[in-house]
């Protein structure tokens, strides 16, 4: 398997565009993470899905933020409009069905994301 | 809710010292502990993990750590470190979050920078 892929690598855009981030778990891997990493906060859980639905989406830092999981093989984490702020190291990550929480997460490349 | 502290944000030390970078956390219900380890420019890979059993976990190298639930730690340590451990490390926490659906929670990481 060629683990989870994330997609752009490096995104760059000015304030006010819309950004979408793009993630394909593993094959068979039933939960999805989306994480943000920045210096001041460190990771940052921002939501997960378990089966599709999000379960948690406390993270998720306000309304221009959005994420989704049409089906079992791809995410998307939407940010609509962006800002300065928002530029970050933003991670996905899957595991396979936990049996209770034994399961670690596998973590793709990530994308930089730089707002201008 | 689960929280994750590690006491040091940057640790140097010279190649061939011991190391110990530390882990604390805090939850109400039994959790699951993990150590991640993060290269430059790339995603987190898991290093070892507490699920059960004996207290003192080995990963492939080198590195241990030991569960301590009286002191709710999880440090991690080396005897003998290299150039090539140079990284970012990361302690996490699995723990039930609502109903049945456990979430990892992470630290914010410790700088490993080993000298020569």
């Amino acid at each position: 398997d060629a683990g989870v892929i994330q997609s752009p690598r490096h995104e760059v855009t000015e304030m006010g565009q819309e950004v979408t981030l793009r993630c394909k778990p593993i094959s068979g891997h039933n939960s999805l993470f989306w994480y943000r990493q920045t210096m001041m906060r460190g990771l940052e859980l921002l939501i997960y899905f378990n089966n599709n639905v999000p379960i948690d989406d406390s993270g998720m830092p306000e309304d221009r933020f959005s994420a989704k999981m049409p089906n079992a093989s791809f995410s998307t984490l939407k940010i609509q409009p962006s800002e300065p702020r928002d530029s970050a190291v933003y991670f996905c990550a899957s595991s396979p069905p936990r049996t209770g929480g034994r399961t670690e997460a596998f973590f793709g490349q990530g994308t930089r994301l730089t707002v201008v | 809710a689960q929280s994750v502290t590690q006491l040091d944000s940057q640790v140097p030390v010279f190649e061939e010292a011991p190391v110990e970078l530390r882990c604390n956390y805090s939850s109400s219900v039994s959790v699951y502990l993990f150590w991640y380890v993060q290269y430059p420019n790339q995603g987190l890979q898991l290093l070892l993990k507490y699920l059960s059993g004996s207290t003192l976990v080995e990963s492939i190298n080198g590195f241990e750590a030991e569960f301590n639930k009286s002191q709710t730690s999880f440090h991690l340590r080396k005897p003998s470190v290299h150039i090539s451990d140079t990284a970012e490390y990361f302690c996490a926490v699995s723990a039930l979050s609502g109903g049945s659906n456990y979430k990892l929670t992470f630290g914010k990481g410790t700088l490993l920078t080993v000298n020569p």
